[in-house]
């Protein structure tokens, strides 16, 4: 059975750094052609693609955020993790990670979401 | 990249069959976009219903399809249920830029 979960507090400060963690299980992130990104939403609003790392730890990151996010991987404990520096209140929303295994980059399954808020 | 646009609301009664619209795929000068659907509950994470256009994956009723036209790509649900009342938002993929864009979300009420 292939499931992530998402990790991380659910309360930081503006402009401190966030570190949120998807563990995975039920497949490889090793395995040729297998995907893992980052997705957010805030409350009532769309989602937001965030960052992708790939079998071959490629990593991409959305235009609009990349000089603040980071995504990293650890292929022994089946984990993703993204870093998000310089938080602000408009980066509260629900974090998910998602598997995308197909070059089509649709994301096959989703965990179930970590809400994070920033406040002071 | 801007994000696509969808109808804010669709409604439909049990049984009628409905289409909610995703535009702005090929905004960006018509490179090879890949299109996806999701349904997404209240307090839930996105299902994937679509992707590829047209293609569902295993477990995922057949009374939804996908269309693309010029621009445009489609979501269509057929013989409307009740447990149909959700969320539906689109994306777009580029395998060029690597960039995943998603559509603003369509809530459909089932009356």
């Amino acid at each position: 059975q292939v499931t992530l979960k998402e990790s991380g507090p659910a309360l930081v400060k503006p402009t401190q750094t966030l570190t949120l963690t998807c563990t995975f299980s039920g497949f490889s992130l090793t395995t040729s052609g297998m995907r893992v990104s980052w997705i957010r939403q805030p409350p009532g609003k769309a989602l937001e693609w965030l960052a992708r790392i790939d079998w071959d730890d490629d990593k991409f990151y959305s235009p609009s955020l990349q000089t603040r996010l980071t995504v990293s991987r650890d292929t022994s404990k089946n984990q993703v993790v993204l870093t998000m520096t310089n938080v602000d209140p408009v980066d509260t929303a629900i974090y998910y990670c998602a598997r995308m295994p197909w070059t089509s980059g649709a994301f096959d399954l989703w965990g179930p979401g970590t809400l994070v808020t920033v406040s002071s | 990249q801007s994000a696509l646009s969808q109808p804010a609301s669709v409604s439909g009664s049990p049984g009628q069959s409905i289409t909610i619209s995703c535009t702005g795929i090929n905004s960006d000068g018509g490179r090879y976009k890949s299109v996806s659907w999701y349904q997404q509950r209240p307090g839930k994470a996105p299902k994937l219903l679509i992707y590829d256009v047209n293609y569902r994956p295993s477990g995922v009723s057949d009374r939804f399809s996908g269309s693309e036209s010029v621009n445009t790509a489609s979501l269509t649900i057929s013989g409307l249920q009740t447990e149909d009342e959700a969320e539906y938002f689109c994306s777009s993929y580029s395998i060029t830029d690597t960039l995943v864009i998603f559509g603003g979300g369509t809530t459909l009420t089932v009356l």
